[in-house]
């Protein structure tokens, strides 16, 4: 079992929907998360970073995690075109080493 | 502010050869690491540089290395180049351990 899970996808919504992105962990001592934009052939974009449990928002996406579950979750409203990339989580137990998942790759269709 | 600069951004090598990969980090940030991304494996945490000391390294094998210099920039050397070495080499920095990281554009090496 890999130490972070997250669907590869790929996941295709039209225009405007709202987007769920998740990823499960195994590691109890992860306690920072984040997740990343990547576009074709760029580098991870930080999106947003959330150190233990709660919830975090910033414009259109929220990032929630669960600790309890083992489980993070990226929302996305109003999705746009600009939108399409591929999403990674990454989290970590010290702030360094991180351990990323697979990354979905999101299409948002106008 | 400039953000981590990888160079080269392309390269294709031959089997057998060497490469070495360079990255400027955001200025100010003295800790530098690197990622290995892949298809198949995602992205895989190679090494840790902080003031010119290696602190992490990930589960590679030892023709992977790395240095950090005096003025933070980083760089990394594979050796012996197998077919499996293709991918994205994605360097990232940080102000200091323990804060967010920053990741360049990524240098692209294929091995043929």
């Amino acid at each position: 079992q890999k130490e972070v899970e997250q669907d590869p996808g790929p996941l295709s919504v039209p225009e405007g929907a709202i987007v769920s992105l998740n990823c499960t962990y195994s590691n109890s001592a992860f306690q920072y998360f984040m997740w990343y934009r990547q576009y074709s052939r760029k580098g991870p974009e930080l999106l947003m970073y959330t150190y233990s449990s709660g919830n975090k928002e910033d414009g259109r996406f929220t990032a929630q995690v669960d600790k309890s579950s083992k489980y993070i979750s990226l929302f996305i409203r109003d999705s746009q075109p600009s939108d399409s990339a591929t999403y990674l989580c990454a989290m970590s137990a010290n702030n360094n080493d991180m351990r990323f998942g697979a990354g979905t790759r999101l299409t948002v269709k106008p | 502010k400039a953000g981590v600069t990888q160079t080269p951004r392309y390269l294709i090598k031959t089997r057998g050869q060497q490469v070495t990969l360079s990255c400027s980090p955001i200025s100010g940030h003295r800790s530098v690491s690197w990622y290995q991304q892949t298809p198949g494996q995602g992205l895989q945490f190679l090494f840790e540089y902080f003031s010119e000391t290696q602190r992490n390294k990930g589960n590679f094998p030892g023709r992977f290395s790395g240095r950090q210099f005096s003025n933070s920039r980083s760089e990394m050397n594979v050796s012996t180049l197998e077919l499996g070495d293709s991918a994205l080499y994605l360097c990232a920095s940080t102000a200091s351990p323990g804060n967010t990281i920053y990741f360049g554009e990524g240098s692209w090496l294929t091995v043929v």
